[in-house]
């Protein structure tokens, strides 16, 4: 059983176009976090919840907007593609806040034409 | 948070102990050292984390040095399969986040 799942692995699209990507994790994790690699290799957190609720938005634009319907869910919502949103974004859960022992999700390589 | 530094790159040859360094001269007293590891192309993995005292778990020995300045990954038996990316991170108990540096490329030679 995949402990964070995320969907889909790829996505190609056009710049301007708005896209989703899932997160699912199955460990019974209160908290869920976002973060972006870049095509230099940088991981770099964007965003973590806790219970549904927002505790880190690491000064990510609006046009990033994620949601968390239940603790086992964190999507991640996109509006208007750019170039430089191209990069593999990782979903990751943690049994708590304030926890560094976190779990990664597979990545999703968002590429923007 | 504190900064840490690790060299860019290593190589270790199989069935040999690899042990990554990581100097984080800025660590206060209630920030953890957390190591991770990212294999090409897969989400980064948890591998060991301390406080002061050594730890050891199936995967990897964590040493850190008595003034908490530095600490060693080790990896008692290499294979093939740690080739990766390892991670050093200093992170508090009081923070949510955890801050990824550029960590050491270790390459496992047969």
């Amino acid at each position: 059983d995949t402990a964070v799942s995320q969907t889909p692995k790829y996505l190609v699209t056009q710049m301007g176009n708005d896209k989703s990507i899932k997160c699912e994790q199955n460990l019974g994790h209160d908290t869920m976090y976002w973060y972006k690699q870049d095509s230099k290799k940088f991981l770099k957190i964007m965003f973590s919840y806790n219970n549904k609720e927002l505790i880190i938005n690491e000064t990510v634009p609006n046009r990033f907007s994620p949601k968390s319907p239940d603790k086992a869910h964190l999507n991640l919502h996109i509006n208007s593609l750019e170039l430089g949103d191209s990069a593999v974004y990782f979903c990751a859960s943690s049994q708590r806040a304030s926890e560094g022992e976190q779990f990664f999700g597979p990545g999703t390589r968002l590429t923007v034409l | 948070d504190a900064k840490t530094t690790q060299p860019t790159s290593m190589d270790c040859a199989e069935g040999r102990a690899a042990n990554l360094p990581c100097n984080h001269s800025t660590i206060s007293g209630n920030e953890y050292v957390y190591w991770y590891r990212q294999i090409h192309s897969q989400g980064p993995q948890y591998i060991i984390h301390g406080l002061k005292n050594n730890e050891t778990n199936e995967m990897a020995s964590l040493i850190i040095t008595e003034d908490r300045k530095s600490s060693t990954l080790i990896l008692p038996h290499a294979t093939l399969r740690d080739t990766a990316v390892y991670y050093c991170i200093v992170s508090s108990v009081n923070t949510d986040k955890l801050i990824f540096g550029t960590g050491t490329r270790l390459q496992v030679f047969p």
